[in-house]
């Protein structure tokens, strides 16, 4: 199992509801991020942070929002999504954003109605 | 704008067969390659990472090698196992601006094993 945690592990939600997705990392790890990977498609970066502060945003879609509270958590706030907003959304971590690989959390199952 | 390409799409192998995925990427501008595992429906696991500095990496039955001039990367895979049957991903990190280690990855190579 690897030190990148991910709840809830499944999420099936309407079009009208809000939810969070969270992410905890146990590696000491100082950067974070979200990806999205939808069928047939690879995955794509949604968010960085670094040391708690946001360093990229990869013209995501307003009704996903991102918040870092410490470089350990790491949140994504949803409302107002679409069912093609339906897919497979991971969490990483890396220790920092440069040199070393990044640690992937098992993802979140989003499915939107 | 950097794309990867991963060839082939899918691969069926009997037991025990040496294999070789492939991955290719436009730009040669890279700080490094990963390659991941990805079960159905699970999160990715680091194989290798190679630096771009670097020509290849090894771990275990496991070896990439990377051409960057060329904007190739091999993963290699010995005495295949029904255990490695799973998706192979490629991922290059980016090597510029503020986008510096940002991963482009590939669409994945499913791979079976059949025992």
């Amino acid at each position: 199992e690897t030190g990148v945690t991910q709840t809830p592990r499944h999420l099936v939600m309407g079009m009208t509801n809000k939810k969070s997705l969270k992410c905890e990392q146990h590696l000491g790890h100082n950067a974070m991020y979200w990806y999205k990977q939808s069928a047939k498609k690879p995955l794509e970066l949604m968010f960085v942070y670094n040391f708690k502060e946001q360093t990229e945003n990869n013209s995501v879609p307003s009704r996903f929002s991102p918040e870092c509270p410490n470089s350990s958590h790491l949140f994504l706030h949803l409302h107002t999504l679409q069912p093609e907003d339906s897919a497979l959304y991971l969490c990483a971590s890396s220790q920092d954003t440069l040199t070393r690989g990044q640690f992937f959390g098992p993802g979140t199952r989003l499915t939107v109605l | 704008k950097q794309e990867v390409t991963q060839i082939p799409a899918a691969l069926s192998v009997p037991e025990g067969e040496n294999l070789v995925l492939n991955c290719s990427f436009t730009d040669s501008a890279i700080y490094n390659l990963q390659w991941f595992r990805q079960d159905p429906g699970k999160g990715l696991t680091s194989l290798l990472l190679i630096q771009s500095s670097q020509r290849e990496q090894t771990s275990g039955r496991l070896n990439a090698s990377l051409d960057k001039s060329s904007g190739r990367s091999t993963l290699y895979i010995a005495a295949s196992q029904p255990g490695d049957s799973a998706t192979y991903l490629c991922a290059v990190a980016l090597n510029y601006g503020g986008s510096q280690g940002n991963l482009i990855f590939g669409k994945g190579t499913k791979l079976s094993v059949k025992p």
